[in-house]
């Protein structure tokens, strides 16, 4: 089992509907949770990251944790095709600091 | 106003030859990551410094890679003896917190995309 977990899409959403991403974790140590955006070959930018439970929003970006359920999740409305990437959901350990990433969930937004 | 900068940015090397890759951090930063990244992957931790301190490396594949920070800036990441399995996009991050840093934000510079023929 890998450490974070996402699938892999493409999601393909309308231009205007929400697109939701999920993914989940094993370490229940983990504190942090990050969301990154990264188009084709570019570098990974990032969008918001959340360590308490419950929502977060930041614009058209909400991130939910639940850590009972080790799950963490973005939801992006009114979705535009300029939001067509991947995006990277990672993880932030106690110690360290290093991040710890899923594979990467694809996402298509069509006009 | 510079971000991460990272050279080269493409780096063609033939099997069994040995590389360079750079990493300008944001100036400043304390922190520095190196991550590779495979086609279709999310990234993969290599190795992190803290000023010149290399940290954590628990992520260096084999004793072919080899990291530096001398002076707590720029960073170099070595690999010798390439192989095809190196292939990657290497990636390098700061961050202006030192370890521990729970929210602490890392930002990432273009990568170095090294093909071993």
């Amino acid at each position: 089992q890998k450490e974070v977990e996402q699938n892999s899409g493409p999601l393909s959403v309308p231009e205007g509907a929400i697109a939701s991403l999920n993914c989940t974790y094993s370490d229940r140590g983990s504190q942090s949770f990050f969301w990154y955006r990264q188009y084709s070959g570019k570098s990974p930018e990032l969008i918001m990251f959340i360590y308490s439970n419950g929502d977060k929003e930041d614009g058209r970006f909400t991130a939910q944790l639940n850590k009972a359920s080790q799950y963490v999740s973005l939801l992006i409305r009114d979705s535009q095709p300029s939001d067509s990437a991947t995006y990277l959901c990672a993880v932030n350990k106690a110690a360290g600091n290093k991040l710890t990433f899923g594979g990467g969930t694809r996402v298509l937004v069509k006009p | 106003g510079a971000g991460v900068s990272q050279s080269p940015r493409y780096k063609v090397a033939k099997r069994g030859q040995d590389v360079a890759l750079r990493c300008d951090p944001i100036s400043g930063h304390v922190s520095l990551f190196w991550y590779q990244q495979a086609l279709g992957q999310g990234p993969e931790f290599l190795t992190y410094f803290q000023n010149e301190a290399q940290l954590d490396k628990s992520g260096l594949p084999s004793d072919r890679f080899f990291a530096e920070r001398p002076e707590g800036s720029v960073s170099t990441l070595k690999i010798q003896r390439t192989q095809q399995e190196d292939s990657a996009v290497y990636l390098c991050a700061s961050s202006s917190e030192p370890s521990g840093g729970a929210t602490d934000t890392q930002y990432f510079g273009p990568g170095t995309r090294l093909t071993v023929l």
